[in-house]
């Protein structure tokens, strides 16, 4: 079973806009991570937050964790068209190697 | 692009059968996970390989089993396919687990249809 739920599921918005969505998890964790993935194809690895961590800058992306409320966000600013994809969180938890990722969510970015 | 490749990017199997598939992690990464994704899912946790070792396994049934070889590439295989193994298998390097995980570099996956 899946760890982690991603909200909304999926999400439509236009060129310029800033997009967010949120991960809700089950258990404490060693680290949170969001990651992208265009197509079905590969992941990529967009921003790790750590448990200590409230929020997280990278360039257009900001994460923030609430670990009170087993939750986190992240937001997609001034989004363009190639941030059309499917975003995933991602967590572990502490002791185990186990990753766990979230339902996604799809992002579409209108031009 | 990653450094981590994956072979093949498509196959097709009969149920029944059994597949092999591989991958090359990034250079410098000795641990490697694999994850089955279903049409319209998140990543499942299979299996992780660290220094050729199974370091933590998901809920899947003995028959998905792997390896990890010296220069850390891996292979996945699953015996007696049934339809629903039909999925994206991804394999993702990262460094050792040391003192927290960290992030993963994935391949671009496998799609297996078993029909």
């Amino acid at each position: 079973s899946q760890q982690g739920e991603e909200d909304p599921q999926a999400l439509s918005i236009q060129e310029g806009e800033n997009a967010t969505m949120n991960c809700s998890y089950k258990t404490s964790i060693n680290n949170l991570q969001w990651y992208r993935q265009n197509s079905g194809r590969g992941l990529v690895h967009l921003i790790l937050i750590r448990s200590n961590e409230r929020e997280k800058h990278s360039g257009r992306l900001r994460v923030t964790l609430d670990t009170s409320k087993k939750s986190s966000s992240l937001l997609i600013t001034a989004s363009r068209a190639a941030d059309t994809a499917s975003y995933f969180c991602a967590t572990v938890r502490p002791g185990t190697y186990k990753y766990i990722f979230g339902t996604g969510t799809r992002l579409k970015v209108l031009a | 692009e990653t450094g981590v490749t994956q072979s093949p990017t498509h196959l097709i199997k009969t149920r029944g059968q059994q597949v092999t598939l591989r991958c090359s992690s990034q250079s410098g990464h000795n641990t490697v996970s694999w994850y089955q994704q279903a049409l319209g899912q998140g990543p499942q946790f299979i299996f992780q390989y660290y220094r050729e070792e199974e370091n933590g396994r998901g809920n899947f049934p003995p028959r998905f089993s792997g390896l990890q070889f010296p220069n850390y590439s891996s292979e996945l295989n699953v015996n007696a396919l049934e339809l629903d193994d039909s999925a994206l298998y991804l394999c993702a390097s990262s460094l050792e687990p040391g003192q927290g995980p960290y992030e993963q570099y994935f391949g671009p996956g496998t799609r297996l249809t078993v029909t």
